[in-house]
């Protein structure tokens, strides 16, 4: 089955620093990468998504790219603010009856002011 | 979030005791998902469903039971309670199986005493 790695489990950055978190997979069919943020005291929340016939997706401060040939996929955060400080989840999945989402182990960001 | 409620949202209980969480949902998707999460585990799928009544085992399903008599309602049941069960209870909706983000409930956090 799938397996998703993740680094680094802590992160520190000074506000307005880039920050970024690496996650590799096993399962060449997995096709979809979402990346979540968990806030303290609740669940996560999606905050970008790539597919696999996508290198690079960004969204505002937020960027995901894709190395299918590699497995693995990445988030950057450019000119990180305290707001950003919570822990972040990547995943692989696709669809079928073996397809839900399996989860990164988590990645704990501080952004230091 | 919206969309997406569990209940009770903390609860403490004695070792041994039978305990059943509430997933609700008000999107009227297909799949619904338990997770728990443990420092240093990240989220682990519990059990899963893909439709009424149709449900399927996670990766740490031992000492828990679900049932879906509604497209509205998941239930996660505990049958005799364990410390080690002690845990923050997730529940997540999709409207495909890996293809697409779940959404999150804002989490039952389980205390077994």
């Amino acid at each position: 089955g799938e397996n998703v790695e993740q680094h680094p489990s802590t992160l520190s950055v000074q506000e307005g620093d880039s920050a970024v978190i690496k996650c590799t997979y096993s399962d060449s069919a997995s096709n979809y990468f979402p990346w979540y943020k968990q806030e303290l005291g609740k669940g996560p929340q999606l905050i970008i998504d790539i597919r696999s016939n996508v290198g690079e997706k960004k969204d505002q401060r937020i960027a995901v790219t894709l190395n299918k040939t590699a497995k693995h996929f990445s988030l950057h955060i450019t000119e990180t603010q305290p707001e950003d400080s919570a822990v972040y989840f990547c995943a692989a999945g696709y669809g079928g009856s073996q397809g839900n989402l399996i989860f990164g182990k988590g990645t704990k960001l501080s952004v230091k002011p | 979030d919206a969309g997406i409620t569990q209940s009770p949202r903390h609860k403490v209980t004695e070792t041994g005791t039978p305990v059943t969480l509430r997933c609700h949902q008000t999107e009227n998707h297909r799949y619904m998902y338990w997770y728990r999460q443990d420092p240093g585990h990240g989220l682990r799928l519990i059990h899963y469903s893909y439709g009424v009544k149709d449900t399927d085992k996670g990766e740490v399903s031992d000492g828990y039971s679900v049932s879906r008599s509604k497209t509205e309602d998941f239930l996660l049941t505990l049958e005799s309670a364990t410390s080690s069960q002690t845990s923050v209870y997730f529940c997540a909706i999709s409207g495909s199986q890996g293809t697409y983000g779940y959404t999150f409930g804002s989490g039952t956090r389980l205390t077994v005493v």
